[in-house]
């Protein structure tokens, strides 16, 4: 098993859909993030889960909803997104110090 | 906020030549680590250093963190063809424990 597995790879999905997004770490940390990678443009932190906590939210509109149900798990739950939400959504996780996260392979997202 | 500079966009070399990266910031970091994210998929760290003028290598990979704590850089020798890719350096500092990301340096390598 990899150390951070997400799913699916690929989403296609209209304006209207709901769909979440899935993370799954095998490393034993306790600290999970949620980064948005778009074009020519620095990795993004959406969210961060310390201890299953959510200890930081940079903004992020109400149609990205994030869940943590334990330490090994995390969710991106989304609706009604719009066409600039497309982009690859990485999901990482780390030791609560956050001294080095480690990535999945990311979902690429295309909002029709 | 925190920012770190890391140019050009993107660098051309021929294999079997050697290349280096900077990453340089206005802010002091604590720890400074190199990913490298090759297409469709995410980034793998490749080198995380953490004291001020420490140089690790990996393989064919070099990085040191600057005496200054404000830069960084990421040497790789012999290039081949899977060395493709984009080079992002990120930095943590120690009040907010969070990762700052550089914009990355894609990398062509020609046969």
């Amino acid at each position: 098993e990899t150390g951070v597995t997400q799913t699916p790879r690929h989403l296609v999905m209209g304006m209207t859909n709901k769909k979440s997004l899935k993370c799954e770490q095998h490393l034993g940390h306790n600290a999970m993030y949620w980064y948005k990678q778009s074009a020519k443009k620095p990795l993004e932190l959406m969210f961060v889960y310390s201890l299953e906590e959510r200890v930081e939210n940079n903004s992020v509109p109400s149609r990205f909803s994030p869940e943590c149900p334990n330490s090994s798990h995390l969710f991106l739950h989304l609706h009604t997104l719009q066409p600039e939400d497309s982009a690859l959504y990485l999901c990482a996780s780390s030791q609560v110090d956050g001294t080095e996260a480690f990535f999945g392979q990311g979902t690429r997202l295309t909002v029709v | 906020g925190q920012q770190l500079n890391q140019s050009p966009q993107s660098m051309f070399i021929q294999e079997g030549e050697d290349v280096s990266m900077n990453c340089t910031s206005s802010s002091i970091f604590n720890t400074w680590l190199w990913y490298k994210q090759d297409p469709g998929e995410g980034p793998v760290l490749l080198i995380a250093l953490y004291k001020a003028g420490e140089l690790t290598s990996n393989g064919r990979l070099t990085a040191q963190f600057g005496i200054t704590r404000k830069d960084s850089f990421l040497n790789i020798s012999a290039s081949i063809p899977s060395d493709v890719g984009i080079y992002f350096c990120a930095g943590l500092d120690g009040a907010n424990s969070k990762l700052t990301f550089g914009k990355g340096i894609t990398l062509s390598v020609r046969p």
